[in-house]
């Protein structure tokens, strides 16, 4: 059974443009959240998307955003991007429900120049 | 509001030792699942247990070992007779409340070197 696939592995971008990550889940898996992860802050939570419909946000700006597609692949995009944002930023899938255990990709670290 | 706090940022021990890593969590929910992931070079992060708020019964697997207790709101984690593939970060997570879906709070993570 494939993991969690997430692409682009590495990015550089310039303060201002915007980027998307994407994250195949685990087949069957219709729950996707997204992480970010930096040596500041730790780990924290963006957004869950389930049945492509957002069910949870994390306290990041607006400038965050993602979207979740009928086969349960999601892409998170940054707009405006700032020194900041750079970051790993995992992608986790998990089966529907609740407190389901998640599955980690390898993440896409992003640095912001 | 939810929190996970991981004391120890980091833990060096020689091979062979047995080693424990602190999880203190708080929450106001009745109902929750508390998780342990771990953390390699690699850098995706791997499921090691799962364990919801009403079965406080201690679990082992392997080497692994884990003791949750409510009344202190702990969630501590044991490697016996660590080894060097040990190595790597921990991190403690708490999923409160039936709305949270499978949304996860993570403590600051404990890095655990095993030097051979």
């Amino acid at each position: 059974k494939a993991g969690v696939t997430q692409t682009p592995r590495y990015l550089i971008k310039t303060r201002g443009q915007q980027v998307t990550l994407s994250c195949s889940p685990i087949s069957g898996h219709r729950s996707v959240s997204w992480y970010q992860q930096t040596p500041g802050q730790g780990l924290q939570f963006l957004f869950e998307y389930f049945s492509e419909t957002q069910r949870n946000k994390g306290n990041f700006p607006g400038r965050f955003s993602g979207r979740q597609f009928s086969n349960s692949r999601s892409e998170m995009n940054v707009s405006t991007l700032e020194l900041g944002d750079s970051a790993l930023y995992l992608c986790a899938s998990s089966l529907e429900g609740w407190g389901t255990e998640a599955f980690f990709g390898q993440g896409t670290r992003l640095t912001v120049v | 509001a939810q929190k996970v706090t991981q004391a120890q940022t980091e833990i060096s021990v020689v091979e062979k030792e047995d080693v424990t890593l602190d999880c203190v969590y708080e929450t106001r929910d009745t109902t929750y699942y508390l998780f342990w992931y771990k953390q390699p070079p690699s850098g995706e992060l791997v499921f090691l247990i799962r364990r919801n708020s009403f079965d406080e019964q201690n679990e082992i697997s392997g080497r692994y070992s884990w003791n949750f207790q409510k009344s202190t709101s702990s969630f501590n984690f044991t490697i016996t007779a660590s080894q060097v593939v040990d190595s790597a970060v921990y991190f403690c997570a708490l999923s409160g409340g039936n709305n949270a879906g499978n949304m996860l709070t993570f403590g600051g993570g404990t890095r655990l070197m095993v030097k051979p």
